[in-house]
């Protein structure tokens, strides 16, 4: 089965700064999607950034980037240049691409955003 | 259509009590799931619905409850003889069967709390 770790619990960035988010995961597929999902308090989890495993390209999405390694299983997320607005929770998970596409959460980390 | 809606967005019972959440995805959407997010943690699969077929039930969903999608459209997921091990945040998302991007889109969500 496959399984997603975020080891960190909580991280605090200043404002404007930079921080990066863990994430490792355990599959045995070659193919398979990545996402960071965030979660605002009480409200609905929306996507920030999406990698495919067969691109080697890393993914970029304005001022959030990932670093995905695939021989480690490896997923961070970088965001720079951080905002108040950034503050939340934030989810790693995996989606294989065949047909059992249910998405594998991580525990979460929380993000507090220092002004 | 602006998105996955749920109903309620919150609702406390007493135990022994069955209540009933309901989902309606975003209208295209083909693909429906249910989750279950407690507090501090990541969402966890109960179960997903392509059109009104239910594919995939999670060993976590117990037989008191059961989750229907009749006309392929909305869902309903009810909890009978709620336990206060019931309280969470129950999640539905939408998807679109054979998106190249593997992306779910969640609702809000339902938060029970059992007395």
């Amino acid at each position: 089965a496959q399984t997603v770790t975020q080891s960190q619990p909580e991280m605090s960035v200043q404002e404007a700064e930079t921080v990066t988010l863990s994430c490792t995961y355990d599959t045995s597929e070659s193919d398979y999607y990545l996402f960071w999902y965030k979660q605002p308090p009480s409200r609905q989890m929306i996507l920030v950034i999406r990698q495919e495993a067969y691109k080697q390209q890393n993914a970029t999405e304005n001022r959030f980037s990932v670093n995905f390694q695939k021989a480690a299983k490896s997923f961070s997320l970088k965001i720079s240049d951080s905002q108040l607005g950034d503050a939340a929770m934030y989810f790693c998970a995996y989606r294989d691409t065949g047909a059992n596409s249910k998405l594998t959460f991580g525990k979460g980390i929380t993000l507090s955003v220092r002004p | 259509d602006t998105g996955v809606s749920q109903d309620p967005r919150h609702k406390i019972t007493k135990r022994g009590q069955n209540v009933t959440f309901r989902c309606d995805p975003i209208s295209e959407h083909n693909r429906l799931y249910w989750y279950r997010q407690t507090l501090g943690q990541g969402p966890e699969f109960l179960t997903y619905f392509q059109n009104e077929a239910q594919l995939e039930k999670s060993r976590l969903l117990s037989d008191r409850f059961s989750a229907e999608r009749p006309k392929g459209s909305f869902s309903t997921l009810e909890i009978q003889r709620t336990e206060q091990g019931d309280s969470a945040m129950y999640l539905c998302a939408s998807s679109l069967h054979n998106a190249n991007t593997g992306e779910l889109f969640f609702g809000e969500g339902s938060r029970l709390t059992v007395l």
